[in-house]
């Protein structure tokens, strides 16, 4: 198991600003994981952050907008860069742990006003 | 393109047995997984098939047919706390995993 810690819990932005979300690990690992959740909908991967190389980043997100930092094995940050009200969203960073289970942490709630 | 169906929503009484069908589409198939998540709460694991077959973890039992590209998770003895929703998601390879919409279970007293 993985016990993940994020930062900030929530946070309301005005548009054009930046925020950036921090993921802490309780133990090494090899990827940690970016998702977007809209409240009610599903989960969608923005990017897979691996330690010491340049992030992947999923269809339709780029790394100007999101840009990820994995500087070591237990943490990784994604900002939103320049936010919009369309960003407003739950931000969850997750951790793999054996094959196919993920551990999610409890989640960033962004407003953008 | 790739997809997972699964119901929106599902209702059912305290004490009783429910199941939820997931059916997939995707370019890559490693394995099946589902997810509970609580109102406010992050997503958490609960099982996941690689192989066609039922595997059982306590009242949760989880179902795939690779052939029919179809899987079930079943729920058994409902609980309030069981009122949540729940994900199927697929591994398609390359540390990808894609997920369902989500199926809201209500458990009514």
């Amino acid at each position: 198991s993985a016990v993940i810690s994020q930062k900030p819990s929530r946070d309301i932005c005005q548009r054009g600003t930046s925020l950036t979300i921090q993921c802490q690990v309780d133990s090494q690992v090899t990827m940690m994981f970016w998702y977007r959740q809209q409240p009610g909908q599903s989960l969608t991967l923005i990017a897979t952050a691996n330690q010491g190389s340049e992030a992947t980043y999923e269809s339709g997100f780029v790394i100007d907008k999101f840009p990820i930092s994995r500087p070591n094995l237990t943490f990784s940050t994604l900002t939103v860069s320049n936010m919009s009200p369309e960003d407003s969203s739950i931000y969850l960073c997750s951790v793999e742990v054996g094959q196919y289970e993920q551990y999610f942490g409890p989640g960033t709630r962004l407003t953008v006003t | 393109g790739q997809s997972l169906e699964q119901p929106s929503e599902v209702t059912a009484v305290e004490g009783a047995i429910v199941q939820i069908n997931c059916t997939y589409q995707t370019s890559g198939f490693y394995g099946l997984s589902w997810y509970q998540q609580h109102d406010g709460g992050a997503p958490t694991f609960l099982s996941y098939n690689a192989l066609d077959g039922l595997e059982e973890t306590g009242r949760f039992s989880s179902f795939l047919s690779r052939s029919d590209s179809y899987g079930y998770l079943l729920l058994q003895e409902l609980q309030m706390k069981d009122s949540a929703s729940y994900f199927c998601a697929v591994y398609t390879g390359g540390f990808k995993t894609i997920f369902g919409a989500g199926t809201r279970l209500f458990v009514k007293a």
